[in-house]
């Protein structure tokens, strides 16, 4: 079945530093969404990428879809202690009926003020 | 407020018992979602239902059911059969099954007596 990788899984950086994830599917997708779960909060919806190469930024938030559609990257700029929880991905299959979202197993982010 | 209400927030099984978790929405949505959460990993899915009285097996759907008899509401029961339940379950919806985001609740921590 399909899988989704996500790496690292768990990142610490001092505020200010940069902090980037990465997503990887076994399997071609038709779009990737992610996802920010605060500790002892849920998971609450980022953005979703649809097209190969696809780029979108959200304030200090860098999004990428690689161009074979079986990748994705988050990329926070200048980390704020706001930033802290875990992000995660979640891939949906390409074709078929298949509309399960996959998620990856997520990173955990901690922020050092 | 719109949203997506789970109860209770906390609860307990004893050996042998089964138990429900409620889901209920009022964002008019036709697909809901279970997912699983176990520290450190991603969201498992347990069943999802695309439309009212229909609903899928996810990845882990033994020792679990469920019910879809209005559009609102979509009830979990963890079964006896499931060995091991504690857990942290989420309930979420989407417009539709496809290409769209999850709105998820609170949540709803699963613990064994």
């Amino acid at each position: 079945g399909q899988q989704v990788m996500q790496i690292p899984q768990y990142q610490h950086v001092q505020e200010g530093e940069d902090f980037t994830t990465y997503c990887n599917s076994s399997t071609t997708l038709s779009n990737i969404q992610w996802y920010k779960q605060r500790p002892g909060g849920h998971p609450v919806f980022l953005i979703q990428l649809v097209k190969s190469g696809e780029v979108k930024k959200q304030k200090r938030l860098t999004f990428q879809f690689g161009e074979a559609k079986k990748n994705s990257s988050l990329h926070i700029t200048a980390t704020q202690t706001t930033d802290v929880g875990t992000y995660f991905c979640a891939g949906q299959n390409s074709g078929g009926s298949n509309y399960k979202l996959t998620f990856g197993k997520g990173t955990l982010l901690t922020v050092n003020p | 407020d719109g949203g997506i209400t789970q109860s209770p927030k906390y609860l307990f099984r004893k050996e042998g018992q089964n138990v429900t978790l409620s889901c209920e929405q009022n964002l008019n949505h036709d697909a809901m979602y279970w997912y699983r959460q176990d520290p450190g990993q991603g969201l498992r899915l347990i069943y999802y239902s695309q439309i009212v009285n229909d609903f899928q097996k996810g990845d882990i759907a033994e020792g679990y059911s469920v019910s879809r008899e209005k559009k609102e509401s979509f009830p979990l029961t963890v079964t006896s059969a499931q060995k091991n339940p504690t857990a942290f379950y989420l309930c979420a919806s989407s417009i539709v099954a496809y290409n769209e985001k999850l709105f998820f609740g609170s949540g709803t921590q699963l613990s064994v007596l």
